[in-house]
């Protein structure tokens, strides 16, 4: 089975740290992403890259970095972290490029409180 | 922003019962569709994805239908269990047909809970 890890369950950081949040897939995929769920929202895409050192912006990149320098790890990185980031985060990996014909296989989950 | 959207946003029913929700996707340039469930203090997991229309896809005690025409998805659970109580989410590709890199957009979900 494929799996995705992410590095904590629960995180909690005070305002104005740079947070790094880890996610590491063991199974080739090529496609990896992160997304933020909050209440009555649905997931929300953050970033995702579809390659090594290639990434794109989602529908809320703001406040956030990526970094993926190697195909299985793919880094989500506050870089100043403010309350309004306080969420559950997602990550994702999905087989190949193109239209998703394959199901995601997600992570556990971290969630972030900033206080 | 693609509307993918779910209804309810929430639904109690009693154990043995049967119940269904919804998800509505744009008709046009259809691909792709996904359903998923996420259990507390779980990962989502998918369950089915549909690319047919008038596709039915079956797992056990759920099934999902598709009409790609008219732009929705149901979901059925048959003699629901407390171990059905989940969020369950649709997802559509975005940006599909272009350069698409495998990019789903989510509904807000439904969350089920079954009472003992």
């Amino acid at each position: 089975d494929v799996k995705v890890t992410q590095s904590s369950r629960y995180l909690v950081k005070r305002t104005g740290e740079k947070v790094f949040l880890e996610c590491v897939q063991d199974m080739d995929h090529e496609n990896m992403f992160w997304y933020r769920q909050d209440p009555g929202l649905g997931l929300r895409l953050i970033y995702f890259s579809y390659d090594v050192k290639m990434k794109e912006k989602g529908d809320i990149p703001e406040g956030y970095s990526v970094s993926r320098e190697k195909k299985e790890r793919f880094s989500l990185i506050l870089e100043s972290a403010s309350t309004n980031q306080t969420s559950m985060y997602l990550c994702a990996s999905s087989l190949i490029r193109g239209i998703p014909t394959y199901g995601y296989t997600f992570g556990s989950g971290t969630r972030l409180t900033v206080v | 922003i693609l509307n993918v959207e779910q209804s309810p946003q929430s639904l109690h029913v009693q154990e043995g019962d049967s119940t269904n929700f919804t998800c509505s996707f744009p008709s046009s340039n259809f691909y792709a569709l996904h359903w998923y469930r996420w259990e507390t203090a779980k990962s989502p997991e998918a369950l089915f994805v549909m690319t047919l229309n008038g596709d039915e896809k079956k797992k056990g005690r759920i099934s999902a239908t598709l009409n790609t025409k008219e732009g929705y998805s149901y979901l059925y659970i048959k003699g629901s269990q407390p171990e059905d109580s989940a969020t369950y989410l649709c997802a559509f590709p975005t940006n599909a047909g272009g350069t698409s890199y495998g990019k789903l957009t989510f509904g807000q979900g439904t969350i089920l809970t079954v009472h003992p």
